[in-house]
């Protein structure tokens, strides 16, 4: 079965900045697509990064390009997300979710989720 | 301003059938699959239908899901007091830069 874990939530300061990881395990870890979804009262669900299996491809939402930096170690079984610039609107769960091979296939399982909290 | 355009809420009795549409264009829906997933509170997101009709294994087949167009709709008929819960529907757009786009997400009640 496949387990997805998030961690590294917690609350920040605007402009701040702020790593999540994401612990794999169940399925061969470096075969697929992995990618980052957060659900915030406004938006409801938004797709936020993907990194493909080797970690040579990566793909951004508008709303957090050049602020956040997805990349794994597939030695490791682990997924992350360096966030950086923090605004109140990045505030919400981000859960880490199991693609395909490629960056087409359906997004699932996803973990728990790890909460972010934006605020002075 | 929404990609993926659903209706904030749906509702019906138990045993009716509840349809929920997602309106897109040409660069998603149009040219892509369709995938709906249910949320609900303090859960993690589980997919209910994956490319535009294919039901995972243990999804009732009380769900269904249709496309049409720039379209696409999720039907669950036999309505139950489980099915309560926020859905969403998902797929890529070739015009963004980030590849994946969710709607606005429909609240179901059952009444």
């Amino acid at each position: 079965e496949v387990y997805l874990v998030e961690s590294g939530g917690a609350v920040v300061q605007p402009g701040g900045s702020l790593r999540l990881s994401c612990a794999a395990s169940g399925f061969v870890f470096s075969d697929y697509t992995m990618h980052w979804v957060r659900q915030t009262p406004v938006k409801g669900l938004e797709w936020v990064s993907l990194i493909s299996r080797d970690g040579g491809h990566t793909h951004y939402a508008d709303s957090v390009r050049a602020r956040f930096t997805i990349s794994r170690d597939n030695s490791k079984n682990s997924l992350f997300l360096q966030m950086s610039g923090l605004k109140s609107e990045d505030a919400g769960l981000y859960y880490c979710a199991k693609g395909g091979r490629g960056i087409s296939g359906v997004i699932d399982p996803w973990g728990q989720g790890t909460l972010v909290s934006v605020s002075s | 301003q929404t990609v993926l355009r659903q209706p904030p809420s749906a509702s019906g009795t138990p045993g009716q059938r509840v349809t929920i549409s997602c309106s897109g264009s040409s660069s998603n829906i149009g040219s892509n699959y369709v995938n709906w997933y249910k949320v609900l509170p303090g859960k993690a997101p589980k997919v209910v239908i994956y490319i535009d009709n294919e039901r995972p294994s243990g999804v009732p087949d009380r769900f269904s899901g249709s496309k049409s167009g720039t379209s696409a709709s999720l039907a669950i008929s036999g309505l139950q007091p489980e099915d309560e819960a926020d859905y969403y529907c998902a797929t890529l757009d070739g015009s963004l830069t980030g590849p994946w786009v969710f709607g606005g997400g429909t609240k179901l009640t059952v009444l």
